[in-house]
């Protein structure tokens, strides 16, 4: 089936670091969403992208549409500790069943 | 506006029995989507239900069910339980037409 390349598979990075993960797919996608999951509970939508090429901002993060509508990005800016968690793609088909395909998550772990 | 709800939060079950968790979409959404969530294969598209009828279907073992009422509350059921079957289950609820999707907190289901 679809599958969507997630990498890094996890990060450990300083506070006030930037942090940068991508997904990538042999597919194309007409929506992609990025998830945020802490221990013990769901997955939290951090941001939606549309449109190919589309740059969308929400606070630290900043998430990008691939041109090729095959892969997006999630940059986040300065780290801070709340940040912590496993961070997931998702992406629903151009063609095909309506479903969403995740990514193996990213985990990010912050040393203080 | 209340978000996703499953119930029960921890299921503790024995091997061979069957069990029923429980999924409130948040109010107006009418498609219900179910997850499986395991630290070795990531987040599992187990089936989507839209206004009671199920639209798309992953690659689980017919032991996997579910059903959706007239108030787009959903159930999953998985009978004949494996020790494979512990897991974190997660709901998932849209509007229908759109892509973005919201989960609950997860049962998370133990068999012993």
């Amino acid at each position: 089936g679809q599958q969507l390349n997630q990498s890094p598979q996890s990060m450990f990075i300083q506070e006030g670091e930037d942090v940068s993960m991508n997904c990538t797919s042999s597919s194309i996608f007409n929506t992609w969403l990025w998830y945020k999951q802490e221990p013990g509970e769901g997955p939290v939508l951090l941001i939606a992208l549309y449109k190919a090429g589309e740059l969308t901002s929400n606070g630290r993060l900043t998430a990008q549409f691939g041109i090729t509508r095959k892969d997006s990005f999630l940059n986040i800016s300065a780290s801070i500790p709340s940040d912590v968690g496993i961070y997931f793609c998702a992406g629903q088909l151009l063609q095909g069943a309506q479903k969403l395909v995740f990514g193996q998550g990213t985990r990010l772990t912050i040393n203080p | 506006k209340a978000g996703v709800t499953q119930t029960p939060r921890y299921l503790i079950k024995t091997r061979g029995q069957q069990v029923t968790l429980s999924c409130s979409p948040i109010s107006g959404h009418r498609s219900v989507s179910w997850y499986q969530q395991t630290p070795g294969q990531g987040l599992q598209f187990l089936f989507e239900y839209f206004s009671e009828t199920q639209r798309n279907k992953g690659n689980f073992p017919g032991r996997f069910s579910g059903r959706q009422f007239s108030n787009s509350r959903s159930e999953m059921n998985v009978s004949t339980l494996e020790l494979g079957d512990s897991a974190l289950y997660l709901c998932a609820s849209k509007t229908g037409s759109g892509a973005e999707a919201f989960f609950g907190q997860g049962t998370r289901l133990t068999v012993v």
